[in-house]
């Protein structure tokens, strides 16, 4: 069984602060890393996947980094507003398990 | 536009009584998904879908079962719900599944279950 693990488990911020959050995971056997955000009352959505280590993936204010020798994923939000209000989840695949792993989630609430 | 519709989204049951929670997509998506999460929690896999060829985790308690009788639809049958059943039951597909596909997750909104 994997072991991943996001920190920290809650964060609130001011509306305009930038943040980020992290996601370790083991490197053995590392294939991919995937982000999701999970608003209140809504699927989650896939945000990126990652495979290659120092892969670095962009998406209007959201962006994240893979280290995949040190097993770990930063998660960067420039700008927070509102709407970024959310779990946002990594699970990590490695390729014996063959299946993805979550881990407990970043639960990011951005104050007006 | 193609989703994952999970039915209910709150679903509340008696102790004992057994209930049957709903997925279905228009993806066509080989590979169908059953998650439950308890708050503040990971999703924990308890089973999968490749085609017709059910996975089941090695620590998924007997009294969940599943069935898929077709592409579109899959079913979380919970046969005697105890209170530590109660949780959010995330239903996901994917095109093809891991190591090599490493392939992206499409998620239901959840049914949320309470037992009473």
């Amino acid at each position: 069984i994997l072991n991943v693990e996001q920190s920290p488990q809650s964060l609130h911020v001011q509306e305009g602060d930038s943040t980020n959050f992290t996601c370790s995971f083991p490197s053995s056997n590392f294939y991919a890393l995937h982000w999701y955000r999970w608003e209140t009352a809504k699927s989650p959505e896939a945000l990126f996947v990652m495979t290659l280590n120092g892969d670095e993936k962009k998406k209007g204010r959201i962006s994240a980094t893979l280290n995949t020798k040190e097993g770990y994923s930063y998660l960067y939000i420039k700008g927070s507003q509102p709407e970024d209000s959310a779990t946002y989840l990594c699970a990590s695949t490695n390729t014996n398990a063959g299946k993805s792993t979550f881990g407990d989630g970043t639960t990011l609430t951005v104050k007006p | 536009d193609a989703m994952v519709i999970q039915n209910p989204r709150y679903q509340v049951t008696q102790f004992g009584k057994p209930v049957t929670l709903s997925c279905s997509q228009t993806l066509n998506h080989n590979v169908m998904y059953w998650y439950q999460q308890k708050s503040s929690q990971a999703p924990k896999l308890l089973f999968h879908y490749y085609d017709k060829d059910f996975n089941n985790e090695a620590d998924t308690p007997d009294n969940f079962q599943s069935r898929r009788p077709n592409t579109s639809f899959c079913f979380l049958d919970i046969r005697s719900p105890g209170l530590g059943d109660a949780a959010m039951y995330l239903c996901a597909t994917s095109r093809d599944r891991g190591p090599t596909a490493g392939e992206t997750q499409y998620f239901g909104p959840g049914t949320r279950l309470l037992v009473l």
